[in-house]
């Protein structure tokens, strides 16, 4: 069975300081897709950020960027500069590129940025 | 990406009755989907709605519980039948994003039900 795993349910970090968040998946397929959800107190999920496992390189969106290790299965979402609106809930998420097109998340981070 | 929207925002309900959500994209789109987040918890997809077809449930999902409707390429309802307070929980639907963004989904703002 394909499974996300977010081993942090609680993570706190300083305004404008930098912290990383964590994602393990398991999964026997070669193509697949990896993103990072948002879902603020206000419960709106947005798209962060995505990852296509054939692209060695590593995704980037301003303050968000991803290291994305295929052998390890691993997942990280890294956010520089930290802002109060980064408050959320962070999810990741996998989707196969065959035979489904829903995606598979993970339990989630609750992420704090205090000023 | 499209904007999505649902109706109610929230309701309260009374065990044994039903709740129908509704979701509406502002664009045409393939397929949609309906989640469930339970308090505290990650989503869990109920069914896939495709356009002109019987929706697709998960595991855990039956249609008597969980009857879906698809008419046309922006609309979907879901509905919640025969409440019990487990049913507490925000549904969300989602639509997949455009052919150049495989796989991505953008969601509705949800609907919180509780179930008194």
């Amino acid at each position: 069975a394909q499974t996300v795993t977010q081993s942090q349910p609680e993570m706190s970090v300083q305004e404008a300081e930098t912290v990383t968040l964590s994602c393990t998946y398991d999964t026997s397929e070669n193509n697949y897709y990896l993103f990072w959800y948002k879902q603020p107190p206000s419960r709106q999920m947005i798209l962060v950020i995505r990852q296509e496992a054939y692209k060695q390189q590593n995704a980037t969106e301003n303050r968000f960027s991803v290291n994305f290790q295929k052998a390890a299965k691993s997942f990280s979402l890294k956010i520089s500069d930290s802002q109060l609106g980064d408050t959320a809930m962070y999810f990741c998420a996998f989707s196969p590129t065959y035979n489904t097109d829903k995606l598979i998340f993970g339990t989630g981070t609750r992420l704090q940025v205090f000023p | 990406s499209a904007v999505i929207s649902q109706k109610p925002s929230r309701d309260i309900c009374q065990r044994g009755t039903s709740l129908t959500i509704q979701c509406q994209v502002d664009s045409q789109v393939t397929m949609m989907f309906w989640y469930r987040q339970q308090p505290g918890q990650s989503l869990t997809l109920i069914a896939t709605a495709n356009q002109g077809s019987e929706a697709t449930y998960e595991s855990g999902f039956v249609i008597d519980k969980f009857p879906i409707s698809r008419p046309n390429l922006t609309f979907s309802t879901l509905t919640v039948s025969n409440l019990s307070p487990e049913d507490s929980s925000i549904y969300l639907c989602s639509v997949e994003g455009s052919l150049d963004r495989p796989r991505e989904q953008y969601f509705g703002p949800g609907t919180r039900l509780t179930v008194t």
